[in-house]
């Protein structure tokens, strides 16, 4: 079946640090890529997504472009602030006999210290 | 336009127990997915509802059910609690068939349940 691996975390970083947190995927067909973002206590919000093979998807300085040939979605920001704390899941959309669901990586936990 | 509301946000309950869980989807949004996210872990879908009916299921037992009604808005049921009913759980609204391809969902704060 269709499945999402992510680095696994904590990654810690300073901040203006360089990020990048891997994913790669498996799926037949050609899913659409996403990246959420869990803050404390909160639920999940979209940050971006990619549709086809070469797309970039980009938000709030974030990136990650849907690279086909090496299944990756690759999450990377130039300059990570402390707001960015939180964990991060990659996923991507799977097509059943009538609907989508979401499939999820196991979450990376970022935290940035000043 | 108001987001996805869950409730309630937390809640603790005895094995065995039932519970019901509650979620309003976004206006103008159809279709309602649930999904638990055990401590630790990415969200695992649990079912979708698209216009009442029950739409998409994961590897979740029959003691998992669900129920929208009109004003689109759900509900999730547990039976029989166990331990590892432990867990957030989420609700994400979308318009269309979709929590996924290329319509966007948009997920409540969740509920967090205690199986104790």
């Amino acid at each position: 079946g269709n499945s999402v691996t992510q680095m696994e975390g904590p990654v810690t970083l300073s901040e203006e640090a360089f990020l990048t947190i891997n994913c790669t995927y498996t799926a037949t067909g050609y899913p659409s890529l996403f990246w959420y973002v869990q803050y404390p206590g909160e639920g999940l919000q979209l940050l971006l997504k990619a549709t086809k093979a070469d797309d970039k998807g980009s938000n709030k300085g974030f990136e990650a472009t849907y690279r086909k040939e090496t299944t990756s979605f690759h999450l990377e920001k130039g300059s990570v602030q402390v707001s960015d704390s939180a964990v991060y899941f990659c996923a991507l959309s799977d097509r059943g006999d009538s609907s989508y669901k979401l499939i999820f990586g196991s979450g990376t936990r970022l935290l940035v210290r000043p | 336009e108001t987001g996805v509301t869950q409730s309630p946000t937390h809640l603790i309950k005895t094995r065995g127990q039932q519970v019901t869980l509650r979620c309003s989807s976004q206006s103008g949004h159809n279709t309602v997915s649930w999904y638990q996210q055990a401590l630790g872990q990415g969200p695992q879908f649990i079912f979708q509802y698209y216009r009442e009916e029950e739409n998409g299921r994961g590897n979740f037992p029959p003691r998992f059910s669900g129920l929208q009604f009109p004003n689109y808005s759900s509900e999730l049921n547990v039976n029989a609690l166990e331990l590892d009913d432990s867990a957030l759980y989420l609700c994400a609204s979308s318009l269309g068939q979709g929590a996924g391809g290329n319509t966007e969902a948009f997920f409540g704060q969740g509920t967090r349940l205690t199986v104790v």
